[in-house]
């Protein structure tokens, strides 16, 4: 089946340093969307991107897809305590009528104030 | 306009018992999807489904588990016999279809299963 691998797994930095994850799939994606858990909280959607070599900015967050629309990253400029959580991508796979999302296992970020 | 509501947020079984978890769909949302989240893990997917119809339970363990979305009234996973290894988070989210758009989750149901 389609897998999303998602790396690091965890991610520590001090306020104010950048962060980025990644995301790669096995096989092409249909769209990319990008989730954030709060410790204790459940997922939040935050952006789906579709098109191939897309960029999509958030304030502080930039998305990519890449050019295949086999990956996808998420970078936070100058992070801030608020942006502690688990970061997830989520790649969309459709086959003929289906359509399925899988989830990497995220990133946990971690800053320190 | 409530969101995703899932209850019970807490539930406690001993191995042997059975676990009923709800989830009421956002306002206008037909579709919902289970998942399984286990600590510092990712969400497993478990199943998806429609009013009253099972998309696709690829993800449902074979034994055991089951799930229904009735014309009327919340989806339902159901768990039976729990063992200690189904001790997760189990959240539900719910689209206004089943196509490429974003999913809106509840809050949660954490199982532990003593």
């Amino acid at each position: 089946g389609q897998q999303v691998m998602q790396i690091p797994q965890y991610q520590h930095v001090q306020e104010g340093e950048d962060f980025t994850t990644y995301c790669n799939s096995s096989t092409t994606l249909s769209n990319i969307q990008w989730y954030k858990q709060r410790p204790g909280g459940h997922p939040v959607f935050l952006i789906q991107l579709v098109k191939s070599g897309e960029v999509k900015k958030q304030k502080r967050l930039t998305f990519q897809f890449g050019e295949a629309k086999k990956n996808s990253s998420l970078h936070i400029t100058a992070t801030q305590t608020t942006d502690v959580g688990t970061y997830f991508c989520a790649g969309g796979y459709r086959g003929g009528s289906n359509y399925k999302l899988t989830f990497g296992k995220g990133t946990l970020l971690t800053v320190n104030p | 306009n409530a969101g995703v509501m899932q209850n019970p947020r807490h539930l406690v079984r001993r191995r042997g018992q059975e676990a009923r978890l709800r989830c009421s769909p956002m306002k206008g949302h037909s579709h919902v999807y289970w998942y399984r989240q286990l600590p510092e893990e990712g969400l497993k997917f478990m199943v998806y489904l429609q009013k009253e119809n099972i998309i696709d339970e690829s993800g449902m363990p074979k034994e055991r588990f089951s799930a229904e979305f009735p014309k009327e009234g919340p989806s339902i996973l159901r768990i039976q016999q729990v063992v200690r290894g189904d001790s997760a988070a189990y959240f539900c989210a719910s689209s206004p279809s089943g196509t490429g758009i974003e999913q809106y989750f509840g809050p949660g149901t954490r199982l532990t299963v003593t």
